[in-house]
């Protein structure tokens, strides 16, 4: 089983949609949880950032964390064609301040 | 700000043959990172530096060597090269969460490497 497991998509939505994005863990210590956003031949680039159960929004962007179900999301309101990008999932696992493991990605496209 | 900087960006090598990835980063910041990131497969960690003068192994070590030379730079070392480490290298630094702080990770802008 993989630390941290994302569907690898592509998840494609319509312009102006809700697009809904998902990562479970299997470390139940983990701490911190990223969600990263990656263009096509680019780096990642933290969009999101949680530590508490519960949602945290920031513009466009939520993320919820349920740590007894182990998962964590990131919602994408009013989808554009520029959020069409790969999204990473990472967690700091809880036996290391400095260990942060990466799900696969999930392939996200925004239909015009 | 320079802010994370890899070199090379490209590489080709022949199998067998010897390279090093050279990162630095002028953030002063104190934990480095190596990852991999191979098609569908995420980014993987290879190698990570907490602090200046120490290293541990990821997720993917084997075939690595790693040197934290000061707290800027991080280098990667490939001692024989196999078709297998083909990937996107990328380096990245980062603080540890605090006040006012995220704890997130802070990347070049990749390695490509291609071992034929």
């Amino acid at each position: 089983q993989k630390e941290v497991e994302q569907n690898s998509g592509p998840l494609s939505v319509p312009e102006g949609a809700i697009a809904s994005l998902n990562c479970t863990y299997s470390d139940r210590g983990s701490q911190s949880f990223f969600w990263y956003r990656q263009y096509s031949g680019k780096s990642p680039e933290l969009i999101m950032f949680i530590y508490s159960n519960g949602d945290k929004e920031d513009g466009r962007f939520t993320a919820q964390l349920n740590k007894a179900s182990q998962y964590v999301s990131l919602l994408i309101r009013d989808s554009q064609p520029s959020d069409s990008a790969t999204y990473l999932c990472a967690i700091k696992k809880g036996d290391s301040s400095y260990k942060l493991i990466f799900g696969s990605g999930t392939r996200l496209l925004v239909r015009p | 700000n320079a802010g994370v900087t890899q070199t090379p960006k490209f590489q080709v090598l022949k199998t067998g043959q010897s390279m090093t990835l050279q990162c630095a980063q002028d953030m002063n910041h104190n934990s480095m990172y190596w990852y991999r990131q191979d098609p569908g497969m995420g980014l993987r960690l290879i190698y990570y530096s907490a602090s200046e003068g120490t290293t541990d192994k990821g997720e993917v070590p084997n075939g690595y060597n790693v040197s934290r030379l000061n707290k800027r730079e991080f280098s990667l070392r490939l001692e024989s090269a196999a078709p297998s480490q083909t990937s996107v290298y990328f380096c990245a630094s980062r603080l540890l969460a605090g006040v006012g702080r995220t704890g997130e990770l802070f990347f070049g802008e990749g390695s490509r490497l291609t071992v034929l």
